[in-house]
């Protein structure tokens, strides 16, 4: 089965600077899809960044990108001039390609703050 | 709007009560499934369906039930409220099994059993 660890319960950043959350994960597939979700106080789950295993480049969504180290099974979250509303319990996920057992497994989560 | 609805955002129940979380979503997504979400835990898979009439159990499947009778709905059971099954409940939608496409989901349920 795969699981997917983050191992850093919280972060803290300090307005505009850059943070790196972390995730790993253990597969025995060659191919699959992973992501990072923001959960805000809100509670509401929202996709950020989905990486393709296959794709070698890092994935790029404006002001967020990941690090995907697909021999280490690593998948970093980089999140470059934080602002306040980035603040938010953020997930790394990961997901089979296909079939019915395409279920997405989360990790535990990150708590990130962001100091003014 | 198009997504995932769920109701009710917020409910209290008494130990032994049964209740059922809605979900619905009208972008005519094949894949739903039900999640639990514990701090400390993150989110928990309880029951997934690939399909109307097609559903199986996920990581904590016990106290819950669930069917698919369209592709619309996927409604949550609880058939006997335990203190263990208080958490949050969040409903999600899958355009289809490819794993391109991440979920969708609904808004949550903070569900309390006293």
């Amino acid at each position: 089965a795969q699981t997917v660890t983050q191992s850093q319960p919280e972060m803290s950043v300090q307005e505009a600077e850059t943070v790196t959350l972390s995730c790993t994960y253990d597969t025995s597939e060659s191919d699959y899809y992973l992501f990072w979700y923001k959960q805000p106080p809100s509670r509401q789950m929202i996709l950020v960044i989905r990486q393709e295993a296959y794709k070698q480049q890092n994935a790029t969504e404006n002001r967020f990108s990941v690090n995907f180290q697909k021999a280490a099974k690593s998948f970093s979250l980089k999140i470059s001039d934080s602002q306040l509303g980035d603040a938010a319990m953020y997930f790394c996920a990961y997901r089979r390609p296909t079939g019915a057992n395409s279920k997405l497994t989360f990790g535990k989560g990150i708590t990130l703050s962001v100091r003014p | 709007n198009a997504g995932v609805t769920q109701t009710p955002k917020f409910q209290v129940l008494k130990t032994g009560q049964s209740m059922t979380l809605q979900c619905a979503q009208d972008m005519n997504h094949e894949y739903m499934s039900w999640y639990r979400q514990d701090p400390g835990m993150g989110l928990r898979l309880i029951h997934y369906s690939v399909g109307a009439g097609i559903t199986d159990q996920g990581e904590v499947p016990n106290g819950y039930n669930v069917s698919r009778s369209t592709t619309e709905d996927f409604p949550l059971r609880l058939l006997s409220a335990a203190p263990s099954q208080t958490s949050v409940y969040f409903c999600a939608s899958s355009y289809s099994r490819q794993g391109y496409y991440g979920y969708t989901f609904g808004s949550g349920t903070r569900l309390t059993v006293v």
